[in-house]
């Protein structure tokens, strides 16, 4: 069983359009978080879910939102989609915020 | 947030031993030293963490110096599967947030 899954695993829209990535972890975890990988391969978090609350966001445009309507899944909704959203988005979850964080396979979004 | 610095990348050959190094010259006290790993295509796996004194897990080793300011990771054996990039993250105890710098590429020769 995957531990840390996201759907879809690829994403190919237009400039403008709203999109949305799903995650959900079968661990059991309380913490998950959202990650952005660019072409440079950096990787950096985004925003974080405690028991469904925020205690990670970091400077994300606000069209971006995440939401967490349990503590198993956290979803990833992007508004008016720009050409430098372009990148993987990692979905990861953790016991507790300072636990060993277990990562999904990637959604690799392109904006055209 | 405290800053690492890694190689840009390292090459080994199958079945060596493989030292990572991560200097961290201004980590504080408090800081934990985290190393992940990312294969090819894949989303980030964590390897081993530590405070101060060495440790150790089924993965690898890791090597903490006595100053703190530095750390080493350790493969006992490197395998094929073990090419990845690896990343060491400080991650003060009061904050949640890891900071992934840009990793070492670890090629492991057949």
């Amino acid at each position: 069983d995957t531990a840390v899954s996201q759907t879809p695993k690829y994403l190919v829209t237009q400039m403008g359009n709203d999109k949305s990535i799903k995650c959900e972890q079968n661990l059991g975890h309380d913490t998950m978080y959202w990650y952005k990988q660019d072409s440079k391969k950096f990787l950096k978090i985004m925003f974080s879910y405690n028991n469904k609350e925020l205690i990670i966001n970091e400077t994300v445009p606000n069209r971006f939102s995440p939401k967490s309507p349990d503590k198993a899944h956290l979803n990833l909704h992007i508004n008016s989609l720009e050409l430098g959203d372009s990148a993987v988005y990692f979905c990861a979850s953790s016991q507790g915020p300072r636990g060993e964080q277990f990562f999904g396979p990637g959604t690799r979004l392109t904006v055209l | 947030d405290a800053k690492t610095t890694q190689p840009n990348s390292m090459e080994s050959n199958e079945e060596e031993p493989v030292h990572l190094p991560c200097n961290h010259s201004t980590i504080s006290g408090t800081d934990y030293i985290h190393w992940y790993r990312q294969l090819p295509s894949q989303g980030p796996e964590y390897v081993i963490h530590g405070l101060t004194s060495n440790v150790n897990n089924r993965m690898a080793s890791l090597a903490i110096a006595e100053d703190r300011k530095s750390s080493t990771l350790i493969l006992h054996r490197a395998t094929l599967r073990d090419a990845a990039v690896y990343y060491c993250i400080l991650r003060a105890s009061g904050t949640y947030k890891y900071i992934f710098g840009t990793g070492t590429r670890l090629k492991v020769l057949a």
